[in-house]
């Protein structure tokens, strides 16, 4: 049971362009939820994550915005660069970050 | 690099072999987790341990894995009889629990192919 979606799974943006990765949750009871980067043929790496009591999270040029009442979170890239051209995965967990269940993952590409 | 490593970071192997990873996490951390990712797909969680303590197994983990964290340090995650369905990248990560945001760091994976 996928319980959390995410598209679209694949995404190509100009340079300067703002990629938008979307994902959404069936289970109410996540509280956590990250957003990984990863290369090719490195593990995931940590980006930026939320919890449901804010709406939205900026760190640097990462935003999230969280949308608690229709079980949504997407991702924004401002300013895309090319070397931000990686796969992206939403995730989510409750009861303190235990095991994540991750979405089916967004291929983005930036060209310049 | 994040810290946590893995070994070996390729297997090939024949069906019915059985196989060993090792995860060597950071130092302080005390959550290990396994998980496991097809090509094109998100990781699935496979098991995870508090200190030596292995607290969860998801229902994927059949009764030929087996994983272990002796002394709630490195941990190690074997495939018995080993099947072409195994074929994966097997990733560990570890995180500190500190009753904030405990972030999970990912090592890089050992990627299994049986053939």
């Amino acid at each position: 049971q996928q319980q959390v979606k995410q598209s679209p799974q694949s995404l190509i943006v100009q340079k300067g362009g703002i990629p938008i990765i979307n994902c959404a949750y069936e289970n109410t009871a996540f509280d956590y939820f990250p957003w990984y980067q990863q290369f090719p043929g490195k593990g995931p790496a940590l980006l930026i994550a939320i919890r449901p009591d804010v709406s939205e999270k900026k760190e640097g040029r990462f935003t999230i915005s969280f949308n608690k009442s229709a079980k949504q979170f997407s991702l924004h890239i401002m300013d895309s660069q090319p070397g931000d051209s990686a796969t992206y995965f939403c995730a989510a967990s409750d009861f303190g970050n235990e095991k994540l269940t991750f979405g089916t993952g967004t291929r983005l590409t930036i060209i310049p | 690099d994040t810290g946590v490593s893995q070994d070996p970071r390729h297997k090939i192997t024949k069906r019915g072999q059985n196989v060993t990873f090792r995860c060597d996490p950071i130092s302080e951390h005390n959550r290990l987790y396994w998980y496991r990712q097809t090509l094109g797909q998100g990781p699935e969680f496979l098991t995870y341990f508090q200190n030596e303590a292995q607290l969860e197994k998801s229902r994927l983990l059949s009764d030929r894995f087996s994983a272990e964290r002796p002394k709630g340090s490195f941990s190690t995650l074997e495939i018995q009889r080993t099947e072409q369905g195994d074929s994966a990248m097997y990733l560990c990560a570890s995180s500190l629990v500190s009753g904030s945001e405990d972030e999970q760091f990912f090592g890089p994976g050992t990627r299994l192919t049986v053939l």
